[in-house]
């Protein structure tokens, strides 16, 4: 059965840094979307993606985020300049965008900002 | 703007129990209504789903129905198992679901032998 992957399944970086969270969604699905669960707290939206552009952002995606499907199969989310509260499981998800109004969800990626 | 909440945990139930976690929604339109499952150390997975008002939706023993009349889409399982024990999450997306999913703050549910 087909399913979404993300790489890595555990990042570590120094606050500052960028990071580069990748997600390889199921391969016909059109859109795509970040979510992510800040330990013991609610799955959180935070951007989607379709056509080649994001079609709805949340508060959470500001500036420091940025999103890319640079080669027609990956996904990226990037964090420009990690801080300590960007601590948090980032799942990336996709939908087929047809009758069934599901959207699947990768294992995840954890980040821990230092 | 859209919201979901859900019955605070933990539920903690013996093996064979009657589960029920209960789930309410406030949307502007007509959305659909979605139970995510998450076992411990893995991502999100569909349990089940309804997209409009009256629809069961049913997977592995679990059902809800869409309750437009009472804004609920409550979880229930006849017999729960110790697999079963796990975060069960309710969410909402509107407008043909294609949109974001909001989600309720989960509900821990731990199975006893």
């Amino acid at each position: 059965e087909p399913e979404v992957t993300q790489t890595p399944s555990h990042q570590v970086t120094q606050m500052g840094q960028e990071v580069i969270l990748r997600c390889v969604p199921i391969s016909n699905h059109l859109y795509f979307y970040w979510y992510r669960q800040i330990l013991g707290q609610k799955v959180e939206f935070l951007v989607s993606f379709y056509n080649n552009e994001i079609s709805e952002k949340s508060e959470i995606f500001d500036d420091q985020f940025s999103v890319e499907r640079p080669d027609g199969s990956n996904f990226t989310l990037k964090i420009r300049s990690t801080k300590l509260e960007d601590s948090a499981m980032y799942f990336c998800a996709s939908s087929a965008g047809d009758q069934s109004y599901t959207q699947y969800f990768g294992p995840g990626t954890r980040l821990t900002v230092l | 703007g859209d919201s979901v909440t859900q019955m605070e945990g933990p539920v903690t139930l013996s093996e064979e129990a009657f589960l029920t976690i209960n789930c309410t929604y406030t949307a502007t339109g007509y959305p659909s209504l979605f139970w995510y499952v998450q076992y411990p150390g893995e991502g999100l997975q569909l349990l089940l789903k309804a997209t409009k008002a009256d629809d069961k939706g049913s997977n592995k023993g679990f059902e809800a129905t869409y309750r437009k009349e009472t804004t609920s889409f409550h979880l229930e399982k006849g017999s729960v198992q110790v697999s079963d024990s796990a975060v069960y999450f309710c969410a909402l997306s509107e407008r043909g679901g294609y949109n974001k999913l909001i989600f309720g703050a989960g509900t821990r549910l731990a199975v006893h032998p």
